[in-house]
């Protein structure tokens, strides 16, 4: 079983349609989640970051994190094509190197 | 900043050869990363550097790879001899530490392709 699971897809929704990405995870030493996002031929910019449970919200995205589920989860309000990508799930305990998931290609049609 | 920069950005080889890619990471990052990806296999961590020493090379696939840093603003990445089954996207990524608000800044990668 690989320690953090995400589903690659892909996933099309049309624009303006709210999108939920999703990863699990099995070591329960994670305190720190990240969600990256990648657009083609490019290499991954972290997009959010939130330590331990509880919600962040940062304009159109918001990131949850469900430690007693070991479940995180990114949503996009109102999507647009500009938000067409892979979006890769990542995650590390303090000092340890990053996790990444295999990343959930996304397309968002105008 | 210019950001990592890495070089070169398309190589294409034939098997059997040896392969060297390069990276400069952002000034005064004490973390430098090399990943590969794949569509099979996602974003796979090959080793990390932290001030210049290797600190875990235990994804490097075989003996056949070979990373080193000779000084903060340069690394390499070596495979030798190539394989086709070494085609992948290589990211050079880095950070300024391992602490929770630490980002991995990632350069724009190599695309291998093995013949």
């Amino acid at each position: 079983q690989k320690e953090v699971e995400q589903d690659p897809g892909p996933l099309s929704v049309p624009e303006g349609a709210i999108v939920s990405l999703n990863c699990t995870y099995s070591n329960s030493a994670f305190q720190y989640f990240m969600w990256y996002r990648q657009y083609s031929r490019k290499g991954p910019e972290l997009l959010m970051y939130t330590y331990s449970s509880g919600n962040k919200e940062d304009g159109r995205f918001t990131a949850q994190v469900d430690k007693s589920s070991k479940y995180i989860s990114l949503f996009i309000r109102d999507s647009q094509p500009s938000d067409s990508a892979t979006y890769l799930c990542a995650m590390r305990y303090g000092g340890f190197k990053t996790i990444f998931g295999a990343g959930t290609r996304l397309f968002v049609k105008a | 900043d210019a950001g990592v920069i890495q070089s070169p950005r398309h190589e294409v080889t034939e098997m059997g050869q040896e392969v060297t890619l390069r990276c400069k990471p952002i000034s005064g990052h004490d973390y430098l990363f090399w990943y590969r990806q794949t569509m099979m296999r996602g974003l796979e961590l090959l080793i990390y550097f932290n001030n210049n020493v290797p600190i875990d090379d235990s994804g490097m696939p075989e003996d056949r790879f070979s990373a080193k840093m000779p000084n903060a603003s340069f690394s390499t990445l070596k495979i030798q001899p190539s394989e086709p089954r070494d085609s992948a996207v290589y990211f050079c990524a880095s950070s300024e530490g391992l602490a929770g608000a630490d980002t991995q800044y990632f350069g724009p990668g190599t695309r291998l392709t093995v013949l």
